[in-house]
């Protein structure tokens, strides 16, 4: 059975950093794209980055240069680095993994972490 | 980027209703075009993909359809368990991106 389950999200200040981490069961992480996707409260769903399987990366404009995405084949984790974080940034994390047809459509999602940014 | 924008972003329904939701991109997206059903407080679920396929355990009476701009969710005849926020998002550019969102709500 395919799980993904979020963890790390925290309170933390302006500025600040926090690493959030997605633990995978069912399927190798490496042979997916995998994403993060976020909610911030009472709005809608914002992509945030994705890890392709062969490595590359991309990010959504508001988090390019702060945020970094990667993937630990050995634990079978994704991980989320957070840098400079904003207000902004105060959401639900979810990360998704990737079906393998052509549209890359996200099938199975985590259950989310709170990441809140506030001094 | 692709911008994705819904409409209506809200829509009052009664069950057995027949129900639309439309979704237009910026640019063309091909059939790059999915969409998910979201209930308060839980993960997005996957409903359609590549614009027209039901994804496996989804009910039979949803339904997606369209190519390059312009794309339609139809739920064929309301349920209750259908009252959610539907999204959605386009996989064309490799950086994504959902729509605002449509808020199903009952009459």
């Amino acid at each position: 059975e395919v799980q993904l389950v979020e963890s790390g999200g925290a309170l933390v200040r302006p500025g600040g950093s926090l690493r959030l981490s997605c633990a995978a069961s069912g399927f190798t992480v490496s042979m997916y794209y995998m994403t993060w996707v976020r909610q911030a409260p009472g709005k809608g769903l914002e992509w945030v980055s994705i890890i392709f399987a062969g490595g590359t990366t991309s990010y959504a404009h508001s988090v390019e240069g702060r945020f970094t995405i990667s993937r630990d084949n050995s634990k079978n984790t994704l991980y989320l680095q957070m840098n400079s974080l904003r207000p902004e940034d105060t959401a639900v994390y979810y990360c998704a993994r990737a079906h393998t047809v052509v549209t890359r459509p996200f099938d199975y999602w985590g259950q989310g972490t709170l990441v809140t940014v506030s001094s | 980027d692709i911008q994705m924008t819904q409409s209506p972003s809200s829509l009052s329904a009664s069950i057995g209703d027949r129900v639309t939701i439309t979704c237009r991109a910026s640019q063309s997206v091909a059939g790059f075009l999915n969409w998910y059903q979201q209930k308060p407080g839980t993960a997005p679920k996957l409903l359609i993909y590549s614009a027209s396929n039901l994804q496996s355990g989804a009910p039979s009476r949803f339904s997606g359809s369209g190519s390059g701009t312009d794309f339609t969710l139809t739920i064929s005849s309301l349920q209750p368990e259908d009252f959610a926020t539907y999204y959605c998002q386009q996989s064309y550019s490799s950086r994504y991106t959902f729509g605002q969102g449509t808020k199903l709500e009952i009459k």
